[in-house]
Order: structure tokens, then sequence, then C-alpha cells
């Protein structure tokens, strides 16, 4: 299968803790977007990368939220410090990018990963 | 800004029988708009999209959307529904590099 993938798909921490979750995007995808999602909400846009580089960051990303893209391949997202309100299902997407410009772009889902902070 | 709205909590519908989720967009410029599915714990499938062109587009699993520049609405339908079609349903519309998405629309199919 060469759609998104993350990991993990669940993760149960303590508050305080700090977690990261990593996506692979599908081959060859130059777009990587992560999202959040809480329940009964749709999913929520928190930042974008255009091969490495992070072009854009929601005010929903707080300083407790990095996001990195080393290579233009892979991601990470990291939350420093969890809270409660930081329990949510954390989604990756990826879209080709070739050239064209991105508002025509479909966007690949991940699977996501839940996480729950006690 | 972008923003969609999707009036309605849950749809209901008998197998067999046509469905529609609804959705309203509000843009500023040309609407780029998505239908995307999720079923529980899952990502989201994407369905179909309009870009440009033809107001009515189809996509995957039998679903075609109607774009109604008039009424500013981009409704999911489905000519004749099965129980494997209930799920969650979301619109979004494209904001700069980023989709906008509505609050969901719980589709149930009963056999």
């Amino acid at each position: 299968d060469t759609g998104v993938s993350q990991d993990p798909r669940h993760k149960i921490t303590k508050r305080g803790q700090n977690v990261t979750f990593r996506c692979d995007p599908i081959s060859e995808h130059n777009r990587l977007y992560w999202y959040r999602q809480t329940l009964g909400q749709g999913p929520e846009f928190l930042t974008y990368f255009q091969n490495e580089a992070q072009l854009e960051k929601s005010r929903l990303l707080s300083n407790r939220f990095s996001a990195e893209r080393p290579k233009g391949s892979f991601s990470t997202l990291e939350i420093q410090r969890t809270e409660q309100g930081d329990s949510a299902m954390y989604l990756c997407a990826s879209s080709p990018g070739a050239g064209g410009p991105s508002s025509t772009d479909t966007q690949y889902f991940g699977p996501g990963t839940r996480l729950t902070v006690l | 800004a972008q923003s969609v709205a999707q009036p309605e909590d849950q749809v209901n519908v008998a197998e067999g029988n046509p469905l529609t989720v609804k959705c309203t967009y509000s843009v500023s410029g040309n609407p780029y708009l998505f239908w995307y599915v999720q079923y529980p714990n899952r990502g989201l499938q994407f369905l179909l999209k309009y870009i440009t062109g033809d107001n009515l587009v189809k996509g995957s699993y039998g679903f075609e959307a109607e774009f109604n520049k008039s009424q500013t609405s981009f409704h999911l339908k489905k000519p004749s529904a099965l129980v494997s079609d209930s799920a969650l349903y979301f619109c979004a519309v494209r904001y700069g590099n980023k989709l906008v998405f509505g609050a969901g629309t719980i589709l149930r199919v009963k056999s």
C-alpha cells in the first residue's frame, strides 16, 4: 500500500510529557499537511510543508508544538508538556504539488494518530 | 474567509433509496470544493472535488456532487444508498494551502 502512513496509531500519555508523531507521505508528494480533529468536529489545519520548508502555521499551533520535515520526506510533529486539551486525532495529509497551484491539489490523508492525555 | 456549512448533523436513508448530504459554502473568488468520507477510527478518504467546468462531478464509490453557484451549494448525492455508505461525511473548501472543513454529517443507511 502506498498511501500516507502515520505512527503510532494510538498514544496515551500523562499530562506534562512530550510526544512525537511521525508521518510518511505518499512517495514523491511534495506537499505535506498536519491537521487536528477533535470529537464531533471537522479537521482543523495546523501546518503545511512544501518539500522541507514549513510555509504556513496556524494560530492553533502554540509554541509547545513543533513540526519538521527534514529532507522533504517524512515529517514529525512534537508536542511538549502535553495538556489534556491536546487530546485529539492528529491527521497527516500529502498532495502531489507537481508544479501546479496548491489550491487544486487533492490532499490524501493518513489514518491518524489518536492522542489521549491523562 | 472561506467557510462551509453542513446544515444536517445526521441523515437517515433506507438502503436502495437516493441520498443527499448538503453543503453550502462562502468564499471569495473561485471555490475549490471537496468531499471526504471518514469511517470510525480511520482517516479521511477523498471522494471527489470541484475545481472548474461541469457542474456535476462524479467521484468514487458511485458518489457525485452538484455545484450550484447561484445557491452556493455543493451537495453530495448517490442514486442508490448502500448500508456500507454509513459513515461521517465532510465537505471542505480550499483556502490558500489548507482545507477548511465543515462539522460533518453522519449518514446512516438502514437495510
